[in-house]
């Protein structure tokens, strides 16, 4: 099982909502991150979180707002998403740093209505 | 160009068969390269890391070429638990921790 965990596991939202997605790891990692999947295509990185800072951004909307509140918690807030928003959103953590293993949590599937 | 490209598949065997993946990348500063597993609905998950020597986890062996920028994955003795999709991971030099994963290939086992 894995040791990163995320809730909720579905999300169904309508385009004004405000809704969040929350992660969870206890296993020291200090590098946290935010990847989006869509149907039959690979992960795609959006955010990474170093020591409770956001080190990258990888040009995403800003009705995604990432937010890091201690060294085990990720949240991403999500805000006016359109229906392409819909996908599977994957939280994971690693010790920081270049090369060390990611451990990924089962994922949020996301449906914007 | 994509980051990291493989093989289409999808591949079907039957049990018991040899298959191999195979899997580019473009960037030459690359530091280091995974395979990942991902099943149907489920999270991915590290399969192994990629080695320059070459590793070898009970049935599956990874290579990497670096000159080449050229990853493969070989299964032997395909079981029906293999069924999945293998991404190719590559992490982007910077200091942090940027996985870039390749398309994946659908790999079916069947009896």
């Amino acid at each position: 099982d894995t040791e990163v965990t995320q809730t909720p596991k579905h999300l169904v939202m309508g385009m004004t909502n405000k809704k969040s997605l929350k992660c969870e790891q206890h296993m020291g990692h200090r590098a946290m991150y935010w990847y989006k999947q869509k149907a039959k295509k690979p992960p795609e990185l959006m955010f990474v979180y170093s020591y409770e800072k956001l080190s990258i951004n990888e040009s995403v909307p800003s009705r995604f707002s990432p937010e890091c509140p201690n060294s085990s918690l990720l949240n991403l807030h999500l805000h006016a998403l359109q229906p392409e928003d819909s996908a599977l959103y994957l939280c994971a953590s690693s010790t920081p740093g270049s090369g060390n293993t990611i451990y990924f949590g089962e994922g949020s599937w996301l449906t914007v209505v | 160009r994509k980051e990291v490209e493989q093989d289409p598949g999808p591949f079907n065997v039957p049990e018991g068969a040899t298959v191999a993946f195979n899997c580019t990348y473009s960037n030459s500063a690359s530091q280091s390269f995974f395979w990942y597993r991902q099943d149907c609905r489920k999270e991915p998950k590290l399969l192994m890391s990629v080695y320059s020597s070459g590793n070898e986890d009970g049935r599956f062996t990874a290579q990497l070429n670096r000159a080449s920028q050229y990853i493969s994955l070989l299964i032997r003795d395909s079981k029906l638990s293999d069924s999945a999709t293998y991404l190719c991971v590559v992490n982007k030099n910077g200091g942090y921790n940027k996985l870039i994963f390749g398309a994946g290939t659908r790999l079916a086992v069947h009896p």
